[in-house]
């Protein structure tokens, strides 16, 4: 079974500081992929990134970069000089291929991140 | 645009009554989702279709029911069987069978029992 972990429920941060978002993730397929969604007020999830079991690489996209580690099971999200707008919820999901046809997108509980302006 | 539409983005039920909540998306996409978020327990799957006429169960299936008749259309509808269905649900599409393809979401329908 796959399963996400995000054991931060809330983080609150002052405007311009960093801030890290763990996630922890469990699966015993080899080929997986791992996703970070924000979800703002409004509701509704906006993709973030993806990444794949076989790149390792760190990604930086402005301000939002992301650390995947295999050999601790992390996937984990910083925002470097938040801002207001990154208050939102912030979502980490695994999908993985059960069969072809049935692959399943399985998400963490989230992270509810507040910036103080 | 292309994108998911849900509708209503509120509503109300009556103890004992069905609802259906519509979902629709103009994406061309195969697979359609709808998961039911509640606080601190994040999204978790109640029905997935990855075709026309074909879906699944996912987690916490039980007091749904759902359809997919058009490609375009997935609507689910909750039961008088669901006996806690106050919460938040959201609808998403993904392209083809592929697990490592995003998904798209749907605003919402929050749907309280009054």
């Amino acid at each position: 079974a796959q399963k996400v972990t995000q054991a931060q429920t809330e983080i609150s941060v002052v405007e311009k500081e960093d801030v890290t978002l763990d996630c922890v993730y469990e699966t015993r397929d080899t080929t997986y992929y791992l996703f970070w969604y924000k979800q703002p007020p409004s509701g509704e999830l906006v993709f973030l990134i993806r990444r794949n079991s076989f790149d390792e690489q760190n990604e930086i996209s402005g301000r939002y970069s992301w650390n995947f580690q295999k050999s601790t099971s992390s996937f984990n999200f910083t925002i470097t000089a938040s801002q207001v707008v990154d208050s939102a919820v912030y979502f980490c999901a695994l999908s993985v291929a059960i069969n072809f046809g049935n692959e399943k997108l399985t998400f963490g509980t989230g992270t509810r991140l507040t910036i103080i302006p | 645009d292309g994108g998911i539409t849900q509708s209503p983005k509120y509503l109300f039920r009556k103890e004992g009554q069905n609802v259906t909540l519509s979902c629709e998306q103009n994406l061309n996409h195969d697979a359609m989702y709808w998961y039911r978020q509640d606080p601190g327990q994040g999204l978790r799957l109640i029905y997935y279709s990855q075709i026309v006429n074909d879906f699944q169960k996912g987690d916490i299936a039980e007091g749904y029911s759902v359809s997919r008749e058009k490609k375009e259309s997935f609507p689910l509808t909750v039961t008088s069987a669901q006996k806690n269905p106050t919460a938040f649900y959201l609808c998403a599409s993904r392209t083809g069978r592929l697990a490592n393809t995003e998904a798209f979401f749907g605003q919402g329908t929050r749907l309280t029992v009054v």
